[in-house]
């Protein structure tokens, strides 16, 4: 079973502050990488994609691969109440499914 | 406006009542899936779709099924609900398996019985 793993929180961050996603995958062949933010009672949405070793940056959002230790991680800057959320870590098993993490529960307090 | 549509978002049954929970997409996406959400567990896959007449199992494809007869829909079907089905559904939709942006549904809540 391809496994992807990530706590599930709660992670309570002040405003402003840096918020850290971890995520570790088991399946050494998973290429692409995605994190997907899902607001309660609402459908993930993508927010980051990453395929190669190393740092990505989207505005305020970071996402950091490193396939050796089979690591995935997402920092948000300058966190704002807007970004609570809960974040899903993915990844291709195959080419027909992306696995995904049971997720992590982020609360930015005001 | 490019979506994925499920109908119906919320259902209450009863063990054994047979249901279908359709999906349609509008943007001529090949590949299209379905997804169980449940606490603690994140999503999982129940089937997918690479293409029409083009089926195959996810990782909980038990009590499920499923059809693509025609490209822009992908109905979930459960013959015979029972309780432990009680979830949210997903469903989600690709340019083809493998691209980037999965396009989700708004999601069907379930509640059996």
């Amino acid at each position: 079973q391809k496994e992807v793993e990530q706590n599930s929180g709660p992670l309570s961050v002040p405003e402003g502050a840096i918020a850290s996603l971890n995520c570790t995958y088991s399946d050494r062949g998973s290429q692409s990488f995605f994190w997907y933010r899902q607001y309660s009672g609402k459908s993930p949405e993508l927010i980051m994609s990453i395929y190669s070793n190393g740092d990505k940056e989207d505005g305020r959002f970071t996402a950091q691969l490193n396939k050796a230790s089979q690591y995935v991680s997402l920092l948000i800057r300058d966190s704002q109440p807007s970004d609570s959320a809960t974040y899903l870590c993915a990844a291709h098993a195959g080419a027909q499914k992306l696995v995904f993490g049971q997720g992590t529960r982020l609360t930015i307090n005001p | 406006e490019a979506q994925v549509t499920q109908n119906p978002r919320y259902l209450i049954t009863v063990t054994g009542k047979k249901l279908t929970v359709t999906c349609s997409q509008n943007m001529n996406h090949e590949y299209m899936s379905w997804y169980r959400q449940d606490p603690g567990l994140g999503l999982r896959q129940i089937y997918y779709s690479m293409n029409v007449e083009v089926t195959d199992k996810g990782d909980v494809p038990e009590g499920y099924k499923v059809s693509r007869k025609e490209k822009r829909n992908f109905p979930l079907i459960l013959e015979s609900p029972s309780p432990n089905q009680t979830s949210l559904y997903f469903c989600a939709s690709n340019l083809f398996a493998g691209a980037n942006v999965l396009t989700f549904g708004a999601g069907s809540r379930l509640t059996v019985l």
